[in-house]
């Protein structure tokens, strides 16, 4: 089975610094795709960047970019200016095509980011 | 991306009770996902909900515990059965408007507490 680790129960960042929070997986497959999902205190699970696996060029959204490294199995994410905003519990997530018409999401177990002002 | 809701946000139930939840999309979407959150975990898949055809589950979950089903394409019901404090969890359902490509979009999630 898939599995996600993420090795950082928590991080801390002042405010307007920058932090990248890391994320390895464990796949024997070439197809797939990653993700990042924050989740803050509200519970509401949102979509931070998407990467696919065939792709390169690592994703960038705004502030948050992620470092994909497809041989090393890694996939970190960076979060530039960081803002109050951005504290929440983060989520790394691989998702595989599990057969037939159904497609699993795995996640990790999460990194609560906290940020100071 | 989808509008995603779900009723209720929240309850407290007592155990050998069944309560279900509801997930209502804007939009026609493909696939309905239902997720479990326990405690400070992270969340894990219950079953996937196709229209048209039977739940698929996952390891773990039962059809006579999460009983599930996919009216439309745009509704989805997860139903806890016998209740007990052990299901006290977040339980999240996510959508994906295509197939495989297509990234998952969550609801706000249903607060369940067990006595």
């Amino acid at each position: 089975a898939q599995t996600v680790t993420q090795s950082q129960p928590e991080m801390s960042v002042q405010e307007a610094e920058t932090v990248t929070l890391s994320c390895t997986y464990d796949t024997s497959e070439s197809d797939y795709y990653l993700f990042w999902y924050k989740q803050p205190p509200s519970r509401q699970m949102i979509l931070v960047i998407r990467q696919e696996a065939y792709k390169q060029q690592n994703a960038t959204e705004n502030r948050f970019s992620v470092n994909f490294q497809k041989a090393a199995k890694s996939f970190s994410l960076k979060i530039s200016d960081s803002q109050l905003g951005d504290a929440a519990m983060y989520f790394c997530a691989y998702l595989e095509d599990s057969g037939g018409s159904n497609y699993k999401l795995t996640f990790g177990k999460g990194t609560l980011l906290t940020v100071n002002p | 991306s989808a509008v995603i809701s779900q009723k209720p946000s929240r309850d407290i139930c007592q155990r050998g009770t069944s309560l279900t939840i509801q997930c209502q999309v804007d939009s026609q979407v493909t696939m309905m996902f239902w997720y479990r959150q326990q405690p400070g975990q992270s969340l894990t898949l219950i079953a996937t909900a196709n229209q048209g055809s039977e739940a698929t589950y996952e390891s773990g979950f039962v059809i006579d515990k999460f009983p599930i089903s996919r009216p439309n394409l745009t509704f989805s019901t997860l139903t806890v059965s016998n209740m007990s404090p052990e299901d006290s969890s977040i339980y999240l359902c996510s959508v994906s408007t295509s197939g495989f490509t297509d990234t998952q979009y969550f609801g706000p999630g249903t607060r369940l507490t067990v006595l």
